[in-house]
């Protein structure tokens, strides 16, 4: 099936330090969506990309669409501890199907 | 987006029982999914919740097992069924709200602990 690889698995960072994220994939995709996840919630929708190229700001988080439709990028400025959570890329595939990378698990340190 | 509830949030049950799991959207949508969060891994899809006709089930996952009804464009549920220890995970639905493109908002998940 589909593999999305995000890595590393966690990391740890000092509130006020910015942190950047990649979401990589053998295939093309036409859709890259990323989600936070807080403990014992479901998953929220952060940014949703639709465009190779597209660069896409939600406040303190700014997203892009790789050219070459096989990667994206989250990148998180001034942390603070409330960024804390897990970080997951999506993509749509057939039937509005979505995969999941296996996310990274941020921590900031007050 | 959409305002997603499930019911119950968390339950814990004995194994060879059964787990009817609800899901509610405050407006309808085009498209309702499940997916499975095990402990500490990334969500798997298990089916897509089709209004009016039978789901449609991802590798691995079979209608005996987890039969899923979709009556009207704004509910769903999910049953676990005979459930054993391997079934403990976090039931997820998922929805595409009319005119959204390609994207999926969650509701807040069913905790499941299975003994």
């Amino acid at each position: 099936g589909q593999q999305l690889n995000q890595s590393p698995q966690s990391m740890f960072i000092q509130e006020g330090e910015d942190v950047s994220m990649n979401c990589t994939s053998s295939s093309i995709f036409n859709t890259w969506l990323w989600y936070k996840q807080d403990p014992g919630e479901g998953p929220v929708l952060l940014i949703a990309l639709y465009k190779a190229g597209e660069l896409t700001s939600n406040g303190r988080l700014t997203a892009q669409f790789g050219i070459t439709r096989k990667d994206s990028f989250l990148n998180i400025s001034a942390s603070i501890p409330s960024d804390v959570g897990i970080y997951f890329c999506a993509v749509t595939g057939a039937n509005s199907k979505l995969t999941f990378g296996k996310g990274i698990t941020l921590s900031v340190r007050p | 987006s959409a305002v997603i509830s499930q019911k119950p949030s968390r339950d814990i049950c004995q194994r060879g029982t059964s787990l009817t799991i609800q899901c509610q959207v405050d407006s309808q949508v085009t498209m309702m999914f499940w997916y499975r969060q095990q402990p500490g891994q990334s969500l798997t899809l298990i089916a897509t919740a089709n209004q009016g006709s039978e789901a449609t089930y991802e590798s691995g996952f079979v209608i005996d097992k987890f039969p899923i009804s979709r009556p009207n464009l704004t509910f769903s549920t999910l049953t676990v069924s005979n459930m054993s220890p391997e079934d403990s995970s976090i039931y997820l639905c998922s929805v595409t709200p009319t005119g959204a493109q390609e994207t999926q908002y969650f509701g807040p998940g069913t905790r499941l602990l299975v003994l």
